[in-house]
């Protein structure tokens, strides 16, 4: 069975810190990946995507950045955090096949200080 | 331009009754439709899902009904569980590309009263 692995579970940064999560999938090959944001209030957020190593896409334009140095493993990257950066992060992934069901990690919750 | 509008933030309903949540979408490429529930600091889990071919699904206690001519889906859960307290978020897909982007309504927060 698959499984999907965020860390770290919490952290707390000041200001101008900078930042980077990771997300791995276990039990599948070539998946789509994708990294979410649910500020507080508000819905999930999309800001990148994945279909394979080294392809990125951005949603919406910010300070963060992704990568995805293997095919199981997304890193989300900040070099300077903002206070907006604050919120709650999430991986998900899916296979490609129709239904476009996706499967989400357990989350990263940040806050800037 | 919010393309997919749940207009409700909460909902209250008492254990065993039904428990409707709505969904409105503006973009007529999508054609599948999805409901995930969440906990908080948890992530979301899916639930259950729809085919714009379709005009319900069932699974359980959870039933989606998609109306095409309007927009419009809903999601019914029947009886209604305090278990089932959390937030609901309705998705929608465009499969025309194969990274399947979804995108994801606000949310309505559920609460089930014992």
């Amino acid at each position: 069975s698959q499984t999907i692995h965020q860390w770290p579970a919490t952290l707390v940064q000041p200001v101008g810190s900078p930042l980077s999560l990771e997300c791995t999938v276990e039990g599948t090959s070539n998946p789509n990946l994708y990294w979410y944001r649910q500020a507080a209030g508000r819905g999930l957020q999309l800001l990148f995507y994945s279909v394979g190593i080294g392809q990125i896409s951005s949603e919406v334009p910010q300070n963060l950045s992704a990568s995805r140095p293997q095919d199981r493993q997304f890193i989300l990257s900040s070099k300077k955090l903002l206070l907006s950066d604050s919120g709650f992060y999430l991986c998900a992934w899916n296979n490609g096949l129709a239904g476009g069901e996706q499967y989400f990690g357990p989350g990263t919750r940040l806050t800037v200080t | 331009d919010q393309q997919v509008k749940q207009n409700s933030p909460s909902l209250s309903v008492q254990e065993g009754r039904i428990s409707i949540l709505n969904c409105d979408y503006t973009n007529s490429m999508f054609d599948y439709f999805l409901w995930y529930k969440k906990y908080p600091a948890e992530g979301p889990t899916f639930l259950i899902s729809i085919s714009s071919i379709k005009d319900k699904n069932e699974d359980g206690r959870f039933t989606v009904f998609l109306n095409k001519s309007a927009k419009h889906l809903s999601l019914h859960i029947v009886p209604s569980q305090p278990g089932d307290s959390a937030v609901y978020f309705c998705a929608a897909s465009d499969s025309g590309g194969s990274n399947y982007k979804l995108t994801f309504g606000k949310g309505t927060l559920l609460t089930v009263n014992p």
